[in-house]
């Protein structure tokens, strides 16, 4: 199974708004509504943002967003702030239920 | 709110077996499926397998051949094994909850992912 697309690297300025995209096949993102984005900050362990494509666990910010298109799903920070600088990182459910990651965003706060 | 630990060897010798075991607490392992993940030095993140509670697994193809997950209800405990490890094989290891299925009729069927409550994660090297 081939890692999902992910650009390696974004940024904004603060209360911008920027978008990470993570392209897949119709055998991941394509197939299923089961994306998930992570947020990891250096030396941490990743913190789930966004399950199945749009859906925010409780704790969340609403600044936070997922959504997607065919074979890529987005998401979406607004109103940038310096904490929200860190890696981010997309996984699909695939159509041999395994588990496949993005290679991962860096997102610079400017 | 249930806390994961990863414990086990930091080095591991070149073509030996890499062990390691999650100690799950605050909570029952029962009812859910457990992943591990890992990350290179300054790479991204890896999926290596899950297991459900019932003993039912999934690889990575790209590790299936190397790769053993397994659990221990009594001590609620998740374990990993990586047979004849190089290099390439340093990482953190995290072991991780996945909250991804669902139930039809009694019978729980592995439907997507996400990883809700995560550990710290271990760091093994390979070396000689």
């Amino acid at each position: 199974q081939s890692a999902l697309t992910q650009p390696a690297s974004v940024s904004g300025s603060p209360g911008q708004s920027i978008t990470i995209s993570c392209t897949g096949s119709s055998s991941d993102v394509g197939g299923y509504n089961y994306v998930s984005w992570y947020q990891q900050h250096p030396g941490k362990a990743p913190k789930l943002m966004i399950y199945d494509v749009t859906n925010r666990p409780s704790g969340v910010s609403n600044r936070f967003s997922g959504s997607k298109s065919g074979n890529t799903a987005s998401l979406t920070i607004s109103g940038l702030q310096p904490e929200d600088e860190a890696d981010y990182y997309c996984t699909s459910f695939t159509t041999i239920s395994t588990v496949v990651f993005g290679g991962g965003t860096k997102l610079t706060v400017l | 709110q249930e806390q994961l630990q990863e414990s086990g060897p930091g080095l591991v010798k070149p073509s030996e077996t890499l062990s390691l075991t999650c100690n799950v607490s605050g909570g029952s392992i029962n009812s859910y499926y457990w992943t591990w993940i890992r990350q290179p030095p300054g790479k991204g993140l890896e999926w290596i397998g899950y297991i459900h509670y019932t003993g039912g697994t999934n690889y990575n193809p790209s590790l299936k051949s190397r790769v053993t997950i397994s659990l221990d209800t009594s001590k609620n405990q998740i374990s990993l094994k990586l047979t004849s490890v190089t290099a390439a094989d340093t990482a953190v290891y995290y072991c991780a909850r996945d909250l991804g299925f669902t139930r039809v009729r009694g019978v729980v069927i592995k439907l997507g992912t996400y990883f809700d409550y995560w550990g710290q994660g271990t760091l093994v090297t390979v070396s000689s």
